[in-house]
This record gives C-alpha cells, structure tokens and sequence, in this order.
C-alpha cells in the first residue's frame, strides 16, 4: 500500500520568514496530493491540494509543488504569520479517495 | 449549510466495552470516511463507504466495523475496546463516488469523537 513520510516533524520560523514542508509517497499510481491544517483541538482542514496533471499550485501566500517522477512533493508558506501556527499533514490517494496521511510538521512562527 | 456531524464529541469507555460513533455527512455528499488520529500522528485511513457499499478498509482488525444508511449517515462500531483504541475517530464526507474515481475532490472532515479507553 501506499506510504506517505514528510519531514521535518518540527520546524519553528520567525514571523515573515518562509517555512518548507516535505513529503515522499510510495505508490506512482497515487494522483491526489492534498495538504491539511490541523490547529491543536480542532478538525483537518484542507489548505491547498494538488493533482498529478499539475506540476505547481499556488493559493496567495501557499503553493504546492508535485515531482512525479521523484514521487515527492512539498508545501511552501511565505511570509508566515503567528496564525500559521499549527500542524500541518500531507496526504497522498490510493484507490478512490482513500487517503495516506505522512506524520505531520508541527510549524510554530515566532512573533 | 452544516458541516459533517459527528457524535459524541468526547467519551470515555473501559477495556472490552463497545463504542458506537456516529457521523452526517454534508447534504448532498455521498461518501463517507472514517479516520482515526492517535495523539501526535497522522489520520489512518479505517473505513470508506458509498452509496451504502464498503469501498475501502484500512488495516484494522475485525473489532471495527462500519455501515452506511439510505440517508448516507454514518455509523462506526468498535468491539472489545483495547488501551490502544484510545484516539480522535474522524468522519469525513465527500461528493465523490470513490472505488477509484479520479474525481473524488476534496474530504471534509468533522471535528471527531474523542474516545478515551481506561
């Protein structure tokens, strides 16, 4: 099945600073590549998503880029506010819409 | 118009109860998802359901199980209840038929069911 692994676990930015987060799948079948915002206490939200037929997507202050080939795509926050706070999951598709999450980025953006 | 519902929000069983977590998907949405996220870790895909027909199932044991009504509601059954059951169970509803259409779009997730397991 599919495996999904994003790094880093961690990563702490200061305020307007830009922030990266990683992901790698296993499965070339895999065509959708939503990324999720959960704040602590609270549901997954989808924040941008990407599919295979798309190289790069960009929302304001977030883009997603895709590597099929490399089977890796990333999330890309500029000009980070306190807000963006939160931790922040990956996730690849299978058959139909099941989705493989990787472990998530807990970003925290310092004042 | 409301988001998925789930219920309860919180509760709290003992080992070898049984727990029945229930889910409204959005009106209109056909597919439901469940989803369990233990404290620190990603959502694990446990359950897919559309048009009232399994269409997916994680690697969970036979405890979970899982069925979908005329109104698309949602129910999640867990027997037998382990420590390691302890988690926030996700529902999820999408427009999307799956089975491995392309064209599911995006999961919109309700706030869980918090099931704590002393």
């Amino acid at each position: 099945g599919e495996n999904v692994e994003q790094h880093p676990s961690t990563l702490s930015v200061q305020e307007g600073d830009s922030a990266v987060i990683k992901c790698t799948y296993s499965d070339s079948a895999s065509n959708y590549f939503p990324w999720y915002k959960q704040e602590l206490g609270k549901r997954p939200q989808l924040i941008i998503d990407i599919r295979s037929n798309v190289g790069e997507k960009k929302d304001q202050r977030i883009a997603v880029t895709l590597n099929k080939t490399a089977k890796h795509f990333s999330l890309h926050i500029t000009e980070t506010q306190p807000e963006d706070s939160a931790v922040y999951f990956c996730a690849a598709n299978n058959a139909g819409n099941m989705l493989t999450f990787g472990g998530g980025t807990r970003l925290m953006v310092k004042p | 118009d409301a988001g998925v519902t789930q219920s309860p929000t919180h509760l709290i069983k003992t080992r070898g109860q049984q727990v029945t977590l229930r889910c409204s998907p959005i009106s209109g949405h056909k597919s439901v998802s469940w989803y369990q996220q233990v404290l620190g870790q990603g959502p694990q895909f446990i359950f897919q359901y559309y048009e009232k027909e399994e269409r997916g199932r994680g690697n969970f044991p036979d405890r979970f199980s899982a069925r979908q009504f005329p109104n698309y509601s949602s129910e999640l059954n867990v027997n037998a209840l382990l420590l390691g059951d302890s988690a926030l169970y996700l529902c999820a509803s999408s427009r999307g038929q799956g089975g491995g259409s392309f064209d599911t779009g995006e999961l919109f997730f309700g706030e869980g069911s918090r099931l704590t397991v002393l």
